[in-house]
Parts: C-alpha cells; structure tokens; sequence
C-alpha cells in the first residue's frame, strides 16, 4: 500500500493563478519531500521538508507540513505553462531505511495559458 | 557528473524472455531503489539497495532480481517477462540522512 495520497488526482488552471495540492500519509515520517514529472521524464526533486518544520519556501513553491493531521500541502505561486507536469510527494518513514522513499499517486497539473 | 544513468530506454519483450535493465550513478549514492511507475498508480518500490553487497525487497518484488557489486551499478533482472511486467522502470539514487533522490530517465518495458 502507498504512504502518500495526493488530492486532487488531477487540476487545471490558468496562468498567473495558484495551484495547492494535499499529500495525505500514514505513518509517522522523517521527512516528505515533493517531486516533479515532466510528461515521460524522470522524477525532480523540488523541496524537502522535515519532521521538525512546519512551512518551506523555495522560489514560487510553499510546502506546509501538519504531522498531527499526517498531511502537506504544495502551493504553487502565479504558474506557468512550464508547471505543466505531475507532482508527487514522497516520505521517508521513522521505522525504514533511506533507501524505502515511498511516493503517492501524484497529482497532475495543467496549466493553459 | 552524469548522475543516473539508464539504460535500456525502451524495450519490447515477449513472454517468458528474460532481460537486465542497468542503472548506473556517479554520486558515490549509498542508497539506490528501482521503482515502477504505472497509471494512477505513482510509483512502487521494487527493490532497494543501501550499500553494496546488501538488497532488500520493496513493495511489489515479484519476478524481480537484483544486486549490488559496487556502489555505482544497480541492475535489476527480469527472469521471465509477463505481460504484468509492462511499465515504466526509474532507478535512483541518494545519500544518506534522508536527502533528495535523483532519478534516471526511465525505461519504458512492454512485454508482449
């Protein structure tokens, strides 16, 4: 079974608005991290965010994390055509090794200019 | 630095054909996992590696074998292909301490 649950499965907006995406999970982690999928491309990292941490920022890109609620959010600032993609969070559990990164079913983004 | 290299990119096998995807990292990487990404379904862990001479299971390992002579290479072996096995292949690769992981490209298997 997954960890992370991403709602919503899929969003489309216009350039110059806002794009939110909830990763769900279920056991306590060290730490969740958000990805990125062009379409047929690897995955790229975008933002990590630790246990201890509440809210990130990188860029056009806010990350919060609620480990009593076992979710996060990823914002997305004023988006463009080029945030066109799939997004993904992923956590490293407290109980298994840093190889076990386990990722969620994505959310897919689509921007129209 | 070409961080993590794989190959094949596509690939068309029939059934019960066997086959070695290769994945390759130049980051001196610890840790190093091969997932398989199908529709709706985000990716599963295949099988993980966190140094060299030691693997273990992820969440779907069936039909799948792997091991680690060196830190660099990670291969996973197909010992007969199945239909099922259709998907798309991501090795990657990261430090220790809960870093980012670093992906390959992919590698795009369709077994007829």
């Amino acid at each position: 079974s997954q960890q992370g649950e991403e709602d919503p499965q899929a969003l489309s907006i216009q350039e110059g608005e806002n794009a939110t995406m909830n990763c769900s999970y279920k056991t306590s982690i060290n730490n969740l991290q958000w990805y990125r999928q062009n379409s047929g491309r690897g995955l790229v990292h975008l933002i990590l965010i630790r246990s201890n941490e509440r809210e990130k920022h990188s860029g056009r890109l806010r990350v919060t994390l609620d480990t009593s609620k076992k979710s996060s959010s990823l914002l997305i600032t004023a988006s463009r055509a080029a945030d066109t993609a799939s997004y993904f969070c992923a956590t490293d559990k407290l109980t298994d090794s840093w190889g076990k990164l386990q990722f969620g079913a994505g959310t897919q983004v689509v921007v129209t200019p | 630095n070409a961080g993590v290299t794989q190959t094949p990119k596509f690939q068309v096998l029939k059934t019960g054909q066997s086959m070695t995807l290769q994945c390759a990292q130049d980051m001196n990487h610890e840790y190093m996992s091969w997932y398989r990404q199908d529709p709706g379904m985000g990716l599963r862990l295949i099988h993980y590696s966190v140094g060299a001479g030691i693997t273990d299971q992820g969440e779907v390992p069936n039909g799948y074998n792997v091991s680690r002579s060196t830190t660099e290479d990670f291969p996973l072996r197909l010992l007969s292909a199945a239909p099922s096995q259709t998907s798309v292949y991501f090795c990657a690769s990261r430090d220790r301490g809960g870093t980012e992981a670093f992906f390959g490209q992919g590698t795009r298997l369709t077994v007829v």
